[in-house]
């Protein structure tokens, strides 16, 4: 039981390239989140899944998009990378709301 | 907008000694509030989670508290130790899915 797996662990990008940041889970849980966490700062919410075929905005979404179509995947697609990107993506995941969130270790991104 | 604010961003202190670590909110309309552990360049572990109708959780040496009418929870860790040593983070959810950051306290315990 692996929990929620991220990859890649590290990557450097160049301005205008594009990527996707995988993230995997094994706990069948029904909600999945993408953060991004910039340095000496808190986590803020990319995008969100409640479940499969469902995906919704968060707090900074400009920039990424996602897909969901399983349970087990959500992965966070980049398409034109831009320094502002640079930062450590998380991801985590929820069974149902107000119930303890379990992460990812994180995938540190640099865009150069 | 809801505010979540961490006070202090460091903390130092000897082994042994109790502290307590403080977060405070600006919207007390809240669903619940977590508590985080994260150790340098991991991921974030949940350590106690305090739903909007209770007061405080436990969990070994922790022990999280929750007022929300002053929009404020402590953090309590027991007998410290070097092992104790992460940055901790405090989130509130208001709504299903919309959980907000502090920007965290970073805890170094020394032996």
């Amino acid at each position: 039981n692996a929990g929620v797996t991220q990859t890649p662990k590290f990557r450097i990008l160049k301005i205008g390239q594009s990527m996707t940041l995988q993230c995997t889970q094994d706990m069948n849980h029904n909600y999945m989140y993408w953060y991004r966490q910039d340095p000496g700062m808190g986590l803020k919410l990319i995008y969100y899944s409640v479940g499969a075929g469902i995906t919704d905005k968060g707090e900074v979404p400009n920039g990424y998009n996602v897909s969901r179509s399983t349970t087990e995947d959500f992965p966070l697609r980049l398409e034109l990378a831009a320094p502002s990107q640079t930062s450590v993506y998380f991801c985590a995941i929820e069974q149902y709301p107000g119930e303890k969130l379990f992460f990812g270790s994180g995938t540190q991104l640099s865009v150069l | 907008k809801q505010e979540v604010t961490q006070i202090p961003a460091a903390l130092s202190v000897p082994e042994g000694e109790n502290l307590v670590l403080n977060c405070s909110f600006t919207d007390s309309a809240i669903y619940n509030l977590q508590w985080f552990r994260q150790d340098p360049g991991k991921g974030l572990t949940s350590l106690l989670l305090i739903q909007s109708s209770q007061r405080e959780q436990t969990s070994g040496r922790l022990n999280a508290s929750l007022d929300k009418s002053s929009g404020r929870s402590t953090l309590y860790i027991a007998a410290s130790q070097p092992g104790d040593s992460a940055t901790y983070l405090c989130a509130v959810k208001k709504g299903a899915q919309k959980l907000v950051f502090g920007q965290g306290t970073r805890l170094t315990i020394n032996p």
